[in-house]
């Protein structure tokens, strides 16, 4: 079975940086995503990590330990827009993702 | 280049009725994927279509539901006889496939079915 775990909420400031961990148990692993989602809206694709280490895209980055089970998503210089929900996903070795249940996180001035 | 299209975006059924989504995956994706979105929950797989085969429909419920992706048109996700446990976010994704090897899914915007 799969199965990934991330926090429900989670709160910052604009401006400040929130690390959003997502660790992981499945049977197979091909790939961990990030989407995010804002409410009644399309997943759209954040980042993509399938070997250990860090992946840099502008503000976001996405960090992958596959002998940990364990990712995180890395928010710099929060802006309002960025309040959302964001999905850590698993690809098994062929091609299904499967979802957590998603972190919404909360941007306030 | 236009992204993946649902329609409707909003579909309001009574029990009983048939429920019919349509997705359009993106231009030059031959690979279409079906997930379930409950209130609070992730979005769940159901069913992982290329043109005119049904590839992985272990998500699936095996009775009411059924999905095809045919050669021309959109992927269409039936439900028959929506009972109000339908109720929820389906959403369609799409991906290309390089070098034997199947690339990022990217979302449509989904359709809320809401049964009565």
């Amino acid at each position: 079975g799969q199965n990934i775990d991330q926090p429900t909420e989670m709160t910052a400031t604009e401006g400040a940086i929130v690390q959003i961990n997502c660790t992981y148990q499945t049977s197979g692993f091909n790939g961990l995503f990030w989407y995010q989602q804002h409410a009644g809206e399309a997943p759209t694709f954040l980042s993509y990590n399938v070997l250990d280490g860090l992946e840099e895209k502008g503000r976001f980055s996405s960090f992958l330990s596959r002998s940990k089970g364990y990712s995180y998503l890395l928010l710099k210089e929060l802006q309002m827009k960025d309040s959302a929900s964001y999905l850590c996903a698993v690809r098994d070795q062929d091609y299904k993702l499967s979802f957590g249940a998603g972190t919404t996180v909360t941007v306030r001035a | 280049n236009a992204g993946v299209m649902q329609n409707p975006r909003h579909l309001v059924r009574r029990r009983g009725q048939e429920a019919r989504l349509r997705c359009s995956p993106m231009k030059g994706h031959s690979h279409v994927y079906w997930y379930r979105q409950l209130p609070e929950e992730g979005l769940k797989f159901m069913v992982y279509l290329q043109k005119e085969n049904i590839i992985d429909e272990s998500g699936m419920p095996k009775e009411r539901f059924s999905a095809e992706f045919p050669k021309e048109g959109p992927s269409i996700l039936r439900i028959q006889q929506v009972v109000r446990g339908d109720s929820a976010a389906y959403f369609c994704a799409s991906s290309l496939q390089r070098e034997g090897l199947l690339e990022t899914q990217y979302f449509g915007p989904g359709t809320r079915l809401l049964v009565l």
